[in-house]
């Protein structure tokens, strides 16, 4: 099984702020199916990118993704009000497709 | 526009058994991998079972396995996880998800809440 961690847990950023998110995995992920995903209080999560650099349909390109093997990096250049939420990384190449344990963007 | 209901979640004791439905429409359902993702109050996402096209090829995580046992009705575009000797610690949203092979999780259900509580 392939164990993902994220860094930091919490992330306290004002608006308009660079906000930088971590994900390291405990072995080799290929590119294409690393993702991540937004979700919001009391709602479903959403896919914001997926192969470990597009952006799903209808995402805004301050949201980017990189990285490779073992450590990806989801950048969101400018932070919006409704970016405030908790951010996940997923590994959907081999079963069990996990999750990471989130990253909270809250406001300062 | 791709659509996921899903339903079936309750309070439930332990050790009981409930069956949670996902209808879905507006894709090829008979196509598409489909999955079942659980987040327990408070907590963060936890895949729990797959199942491809034909519902030959089934995965589950460890967490439910010999438990749960996920099924799909193609004629019905309906997937189903059928939830056995129920615990505690089985208390989540639901979400069902629909995927390609090798794909990210594009589509997700609204979520249906399973409590497990005597």
């Amino acid at each position: 099984e392939i164990v993902l961690t994220q860094s930091p847990g919490t992330l306290s950023l004002s608006p308009g702020e660079r906000a930088t998110l971590s994900c390291r995995a405990s072995q080799i992920v290929t590119s294409s199916y690393l993702g991540w995903y937004q979700q919001k209080p009391g709602q479903a999560p959403r896919l914001l990118i997926y192969g470990t650099s597009s952006r799903s349909t209808g995402i805004p390109d301050r949201f980017s993704g990189s990285g490779s093997g073992t450590d990806f990096t989801l950048t969101i250049s400018r932070l919006e009000p409704e970016d405030f939420a908790v951010y996940y990384c997923q590994q959907y190449g081999s079963s069990p497709f996990t999750f990471g344990p989130g990253t909270k963007v809250d406001i300062k | 526009e791709v659509q996921l209901l899903d339903s079936g979640g309750t309070l439930v004791q332990p050790g009981g058994s409930l069956r949670l439905s996902c209808a879905a429409s507006g894709f090829t359902f008979r196509n598409s991998p489909m999955s079942w993702v659980r987040q327990a109050p408070g907590q963060g996402l936890e895949w729990v079972s797959v199942i491809y096209s034909g519902g030959h090829s089934i995965y589950y995580a460890d967490s439910v396995k010999g438990r749960f046992t996920i099924s799909r009705d193609d004629s019905k575009n309906t997937l189903y996880l059928q939830m056995n000797s129920l615990r505690a610690e089985d208390t989540a949203a639901y979400y069902c998800v629909s995927h390609t092979r090798f794909g990210p999780f594009d589509s997700w259900g609204q979520g249906t809440l399973v409590t497990v509580s005597s």
